[in-house]
C-alpha cells in the first residue's frame, strides 16, 4: 500500500538548518510529484514546494526561496521506493510548524500525505 | 501577492446541507486551477477529499461534493455528520505554485 514516513520530532536553534526526509513506498516513485506543506501553531495551512518526479525542477513557494531545497533519492533496487529530502534552513521561531508531504499524481491529483514532522525552533 | 479567500467558520446543524467557497484574487476559478479540498482534524495530517474540482477519492463520503459556483471553487457538505466537524482548505494552482486558502472551520451543532 502507499506510504509516506516521515522523520522524526526536530528541535532547533535559530539559525540552524533542518532536514526533513520523506521515505515514499507502495508506488512508482518516479511517476507522482511530492509536495511540501507546513501548519504552525494555530495557523493554516501552508504550501512550501514541489519537486517532481525524477528530482528535477523544483518550485518554492516565494516565501521560502532560498531556504527551502527538496530533493529526491530514488532506490537502487526497487522503483517502489524512494525518498524526498526538505531542507530548510536559516530558521527563525515562526518556522516552529508541523511539516508534511504530500504525494500528487500530475494533473493535481493529491492523495496520500505524510504523518507530519514536527519542527520546533528555540533559543 | 496571490491569495486565496474561504469563509473563516460555518456552522451546520446534524443532517444540515453546508457549502463552501474559495475565492482566488486573480479572478474566477476555473478547473486550470486544479482546485482540490482537504479535511483537517486536531493532532491528524490532512485527508484528501476532493480533487480537479469536482472529482473524488475513492475513501471520499459520498456526501462530500466539489464544484464551481459563481466564481468559485465549492465543497458541499450533505447529510453532515458530528464526524464532518473539521477544518476545511482548498489548494490551487497558479502555474507552478500552489496556494491554500485560508481554511473554514466547520462546527456541527
Amino acid at each position: 500500500q502507499v506510504q509516506l514516513v516521515q522523520s522524526a520530532t526536530e528541535v532547533k536553534r535559530p539559525g540552524a538548518s533542518v532536514r526533513i526526509s520523506c521515505e515514499a513506498s507502495g508506488y512508482i516513485f518516479v511517476t507522482y510529484y511530492i509536495h511540501c506543506v507546513r501548519q504552525a501553531p494555530g495557523q493554516g495551512l501552508e504550501w512550501m514546494g514541489v519537486i517532481g518526479p525524477d528530482g528535477s525542477r523544483p518550485i518554492y513557494a516565494q516565501k521560502f526561496q532560498g531556504r527551502l531545497a527538496m530533493t529526491t533519492a530514488t532506490s537502487t533496487t526497487t522503483v517502489y521506493t524512494g525518498t524526498v529530502y526538505m531542507d530548510l534552513s536559516s530558521l527563525r521561531p515562526d518556522d516552529t510548524a508541523t511539516y508534511f508531504c504530500v504525494r500528487e499524481r500530475h494533473g493535481g491529483v493529491f492523495d496520500f500525505w505524510g504523518q507530519g514532522t514536527l519542527v520546533s525552533v528555540s533559543s | 501577492q496571490t491569495v486565496v479567500t474561504q469563509e473563516s467558520s460555518l456552522t451546520v446543524s446534524p443532517g444540515g446541507t453546508v457549502t463552501l467557497t474559495c475565492a482566488s484574487s486573480t479572478g474566477a476559478v476555473s478547473a486550470v486551477y486544479y482546485a482540490n479540498w482537504f479535511q483537517l482534524k486536531p493532532g491528524q495530517a490532512p485527508r484528501s477529499l476532493i480533487y480537479n474540482v469536482t472529482n473524488k477519492h475513492s475513501w471520499t463520503p459520498a456526501r462530500f461534493s466539489g464544484s464551481l459556483l459563481g466564481g468559485k471553487a465549492a465543497l458541499t457538505l450533505s447529510g453532515v455528520r458530528p464526524e464532518d466537524e473539521a477544518d476545511y482548505y482548498c489548494l490551487v494552482r497558479y502555474g507552478g505554485p500552489w496556494v491554500f486558502g485560508g481554511g473554514t472551520k466547520v462546527t456541527v451543532l
